[in-house]
Order: C-alpha cells, then sequence, then structure tokens
C-alpha cells in the first residue's frame, strides 16, 4: 500500500498570505494525485486532479504541481472560505489512499 | 448539479448489520465507477468500497474485505453497501462519491455526497 504522507498538520495563516502544502507518497505515483478541500462540517470538495488540473468550478488561486513522489498545493492568496482541512490522495497505486490531512487555521 | 444522498445510517450493536443507499442524480449513473469512503468525527478520509459503472467489479479495503459488500442498481440510480458483523472501529460517517477515471486506469472522487453517520455501540 502506498504511504500518502502530508505536511505539516496544521498551518496559521492570515487572510491574503501564500499558503504552500505538501504531500509525498511512499513510491511513484506518477501525477495521480488529486487535492480535496473539506470546510467544517461540509463534505469533501475536489479542487485538483491529475497533480496540477483545476476541477471545474475551481478559483485560479488554487494550484496544484508535482510528479512522482512529491507534490505540493498552493493558495496565492489565502480567503477567508479557504479555512478548511486540505487532503491529497493518490489514485496510481490500489488500494487508493489518502493523506491524513493539513488543517489551516486563523492566525 | 450532481446530487448523490446517502440514507440508512443509524445506531447499531456490534456484531450487527447495516445497509447504507445513495441516490444519485444529474448525471449518467450507469456511466460512472462509484465508492464509498468513510471518516471518522474528526479524523481523516479513508476509502472503503469501490464498485465498477456496470458492477461487475468490485473492490474492498483489507479492513472491510468479507464484511462489507458494495452494489448498485443502475436502473434505479442507486448504489448500496452492506455492512455486517460491524465492530465500534466501523463507526464513522460514509459518504458516497462518483468517481471519474483517468487513461491510467486510476481514479479521483469528483462529487460528494453530504455522509450518512453509522454508529456501532451497544
Amino acid at each position: 500500500e502506498v504511504v500518502t504522507t502530508q505536511s505539516p498538520a496544521t498551518l496559521s495563516v492570515s487572510p491574503g498570505e501564500r499558503v504552500i502544502f505538501s504531500c509525498r507518497t511512499s513510491q511513484t505515483v506518477s501525477s495521480d494525485l488529486a487535492w480535496y478541500q473539506q470546510r467544517p462540517g461540509q463534505s469533501p470538495r475536489l479542487l485538483i486532479y491529475d497533480a496540477s488540473a483545476r476541477a471545474t468550478g475551481i478559483p485560479a488561486r488554487f494550484s496544484g504541481s508535482g510528479s512522482g513522489t512529491e507534490f505540493t498545493l498552493t493558495i496565492s492568496s489565502l480567503q477567508s472560505e479557504d479555512f478548511a482541512v486540505y487532503y491529497c490522495q493518490q489514485y496510481n497505486n490500489w488500494p487508493w489512499t489518502f493523506g491524513q490531512g493539513t488543517k489551516v487555521e486563523i492566525k | 448539479e450532481v446530487h448523490l444522498v446517502e440514507s440508512g445510517g443509524g445506531l447499531v450493536q456490534p456484531g450487527g448489520s447495516l445497509t447504507l443507499s445513495c441516490a444519485a442524480s444529474a448525471f449518467t449513473f450507469s456511466s460512472h465507477a462509484m465508492s464509498w469512503v468513510r471518516q471518522v468525527p474528526g479524523k481523516g478520509l479513508d476509502w472503503v468500497s469501490a464498485i465498477s459503472a456496470s458492477g461487475d467489479s468490485t473492490y474492498h479495503a483489507d479492513s472491510v474485505t468479507g464484511r462489507f459488500t458494495i452494489s448498485r442498481d443502475n436502473s434505479k440510480n442507486t448504489l448500496y453497501l452492506q455492512m455486517n458483523s460491524l465492530s465500534a472501529e466501523d463507526t464513522a460517517v460514509y459518504y458516497c462519491v462518483k468517481g471519474q477515471y483517468t487513461p491510467r486506469g486510476g481514479y479521483y472522487f469528483d462529487y460528494w455526497g453530504q455522509g450518512t453517520l453509522v454508529t456501532v455501540s451497544s
């Protein structure tokens, strides 16, 4: 099973700041990686797939990059609605696995 | 807009059974693989089971193999999860999730239901 690891567990950020999330996989997953956002009390929402493609309706301030075993999600300027937990998920190797999540808190 | 509505959650005793349902709408249900993903309250996401578009192929996480069965009725646009031999470790919110295949055969989860809570407790 591919182990998917996110860091850090928590980020304290001020609105307007740039935020970078890290996701690493224990073996190469090519570009088969997605990012999800989960706001408090809500279901997860797809942000990025294929490591860098934005899902339908996702604002341009969200961008993804990376391939192989190291990936990043960047929010260029954090908005109030972006305070949430972010998960990465690999879908290159069965079973599909999620990272443990990074929570973005208000600084 | 894709709509996925789960039902069937609730309180069940250890060793008991429960069947979850997911009613799908606003997309061609029979053309898409579907999954169940669960989340212990306050914790991360954990893929549970998946089924191909036709229903011919099913997959389960090791933690539920032999106890859970995923199925679908494409004539009713409905996904199911039959859960047997439940334990406290199965307590979680269960999400019905639509899958989107990629050319390399993997798939990511592009739409999620609101979830249904399953609590296993005596």
